[in-house]
């Protein structure tokens, strides 16, 4: 039973680039969020998809966006990247809304020069 | 103030010893708790959910205090093994989750 798969694990890009970062989740699970992570911090919650959906967001700018797929795999998207948004991105999925708790990815760790 | 918070330690404890973890949260429509675990430079990884009449799981005991807005976290007989970050976690009914900065624990020989 595969767990949550994260692609990239490494990433770099230049200030002002976009980037693209995946991730499917367990299977059986049907709703996936986005956190990012930087050094010495706990995950910072970006937003939650379901049904397709964004439906919980964190205090991020629109630079950040996201998708869900019918497979209710998800993307996430950063544009005009900025140096504070090197980090360690997590992509955890549960089932609804996560009452038994999340499954995360191994992460993709961005880093943006 | 953060949402929720935690004492960032780092706790250094000799093999055997009993260690807690304390965590406050500030919303109060706060509907599940959870403790993770995580070693450095890996994901997450669910420890334990943490319920109102508390729990416990071998080694490891949740308490939840609602009328406080407490967590905590308690480890017995420390192993080198539960050297970790032990992050504590809050969901609301809506989906959102917030996680503290984390607790280090180190255990040493």
């Amino acid at each position: 039973d595969a767990g949550v798969t994260q692609s990239p694990t490494h990433l770099i890009k230049t200030r002002g680039q976009q980037v693209t970062l995946r991730c499917s989740p367990k299977s059986g699970h049907d709703t996936v969020s986005w956190y990012q992570q930087a050094l010495g911090q706990g995950p910072q919650f970006i937003f939650q998809y379901y049904e397709e959906e964004e439906r919980q967001r964190g205090n991020f700018p629109d630079r950040f966006s996201g998708h869900q797929f019918p497979n209710y795999s998800s993307e996430l998207n950063v544009n005009a990247l900025l140096l504070g948004d090197s980090a360690l991105y997590l992509c955890a999925s549960s089932l609804d809304l996560g009452f038994d708790g999340y499954t995360f990815g191994s992460g993709t760790r961005l880093t943006v020069v | 103030r953060k949402e929720v918070e935690q004492d960032p330690g780092p706790f250094n404890v000799p093999e055997g010893a009993t260690v807690a973890f304390n965590c406050t949260y500030s919303n109060s429509a706060s509907q599940s708790f959870f403790w993770y675990r995580q070693d450095c430079r890996k994901e997450p990884k669910l420890l334990m959910s943490v319920y109102s009449s508390g729990n416990e799981d071998g080694r490891f005991t949740a308490q939840l205090n609602r009328a406080s807005q407490y967590i905590s976290l308690l480890i017995r007989d420390s192993k080198l093994s539960d050297s970790a970050t032990y992050l504590c976690v809050v969901n609301t009914n809506a989906g959102k989750s917030t996680f503290g900065d984390g607790t280090t624990l180190t255990v040493k020989p």
